[in-house]
């Protein structure tokens, strides 16, 4: 069955520092992948989309890399900041079609 | 309106009991997902609505669960019966579907159902 791994350990990690959050896939071909942030309590919120034709997407602070071939996305955030601290969710979606699963996310702590 | 409402936020219920949980999406967004989120887990797919298109049911775990959308509106998830494995926060998005878009999606803040 189709499966998204993301670390279930919480990464701890020093202001300033470059956070890099793993997301892998089996079993799934992916034509889009999406990367989320929930905080505690709320809907998570959308912060980039990267295709499969595409190996790396930016948006300030955040890379988004995609490697159909190994079947993973990295997801990084530079200078990061304790307002960083958050959950972060990959998501994938198959081409044609609108359902879109989940991995259960990696908890990111940004200590000042 | 501003953002995709849930309501209730909280749902205390007991076993047995019939539910029902209630999402106003972004006006004009045609697409409507819900979502279910155990603690500490990932969102897990349960329906998708799209236009006027038939729904993509295929994440319902139980012929418990039923959900309706009229129109490009608002959309009702039901659970009959309830258990306590479906205890978890209810989330609902919506998003604007366009060619060569992002398809964000909106969510919600979530229906905690506490089933006792």
């Amino acid at each position: 069955s189709q499966k998204i791994e993301q670390n279930s350990e919480a990464l701890n990690i020093q202001e300033g520092k470059t956070a890099t959050l793993t997301c892998n896939y089996t079993n799934y071909s992916p034509a889009y992948l999406q990367w989320y942030r929930q905080d505690p309590g709320r809907g998570p919120v959308f912060l980039l989309l990267i295709r499969e034709n595409e190996k790396e997407k930016r948006k300030e602070r955040l890379k988004v890399t995609f490697d159909t071939t190994l079947k993973q996305s990295l997801f990084h955030i530079t200078a990061s900041q304790p307002a960083d601290s958050a959950t972060y969710l990959c998501a994938l979606r198959r081409a044609g079609g609108f359902k879109t699963i989940f991995g259960a996310g990696t908890r990111l702590f940004v200590k000042a | 309106g501003a953002g995709v409402s849930q309501s209730p936020s909280n749902k205390v219920t007991e076993k047995g009991k019939d539910v029902e949980l209630r999402c106003d999406p972004i006006s004009g967004h045609t697409a409507l997902y819900w979502y279910r989120q155990r603690l500490g887990q990932g969102l897990e797919f349960l329906i998708y609505f799209q236009g006027n298109s038939a729904p993509d049911k295929s994440g319902l775990p139980s012929d418990r669960f039923s959900a309706e959308r009229t129109g490009e509106s608002v959309s009702t998830l039901t659970i009959q019966r309830t258990q306590q494995e479906d205890s978890a926060v209810y989330l609902c998005a919506s998003s604007l579907v366009i060619t060569g878009g992002t398809d964000e999606a909106f969510f919600g803040q979530g229906t905690r159902l506490t089933v006792v």
